[in-house]
């Protein structure tokens, strides 16, 4: 059936250091992926998107890499700040349909 | 503030109940998702609704329903209320299908 995974449950990194949180995704037909982030007791906040026809897009601090080859999609956060902390989600959308979440990954930034 | 509205913010009832929860959509999004997070878990997807109609559906329970209404707001009904039911409810909306959802704040449904 169909799927999106996180390889990592938790991520804890140094403030300051840059995070790569990881999510892998079955649906080969998916050609939408979002990144979310989740603070406690809040709903998904959008972080950025990238469609199926492009392999990396940047924004503030962040960058989201799709691979499609091995369905695997990342999102890097460039100098870790506490703020940062929170858990995040990628989501798959095919072709308009909807959005399945992965699991969630776990920011810790520690001071 | 995503611009996206869910009432109530938290609501506490018995088993073998009913409860209804109120989305509003940001202005001029057409498409409203509804999603269950419980305790330690993601976000699964329930039901979507594009302008009026059901668009896609995922594992909601036949005790669930929703509705999307003509001013777009949605409604999702929980009935027969058991404990396991007790989570995070969310409605998301987006503009059209295949683009960015935003996320209300979520109503913290608990059965007791």
């Amino acid at each position: 059936g169909e799927s999106v995974g996180l390889h990592l449950p938790t991520l804890s990194v140094q403030e300051g250091d840059n995070s790569i949180i990881n999510c892998a995704y079955s649906n080969s037909a998916s050609d939408y992926f979002i990144w979310y982030k989740q603070e406690s007791g809040k709903g998904p906040q959008f972080i950025i998107d990238i469609r199926s026809n492009m392999d990396k897009r940047q924004g503030q601090r962040v960058t989201v890499l799709l691979n499609k080859t091995v369905k695997h999609l990342s999102l890097q956060i460039a100098a870790t700040q506490p703020g940062d902390s929170a858990v995040y989600f990628c989501a798959e959308n095919e072709r308009g349909g909807k959005l399945i979440f992965g699991q969630g990954t776990e920011l810790s930034v520690k001071p | 503030d995503s611009g996206v509205t869910q009432t109530p913010k938290h609501l506490i009832t018995a088993t073998g109940q009913r409860v209804t929860l109120r989305c509003s959509p940001r202005s001029g999004d057409l498409s409203v998702y509804w999603y269950q997070q419980s305790l330690d878990q993601g976000l699964q997807f329930l039901i979507q609704y594009y302008n009026g109609e059901e668009r896609a559906k995922g594992n909601i329970l036949e005790r669930f329903s929703a509705q999307q209404f003509p001013d777009l707001h949605s409604e999702l009904n929980l009935s027969s209320l058991e404990l396991g039911d007790s989570a995070l409810y969310f409605c998301a909306s987006s503009p059209r299908t295949g683009r960015e959802a935003f996320f209300g704040q979520g109503t913290r449904l608990t059965v007791v």
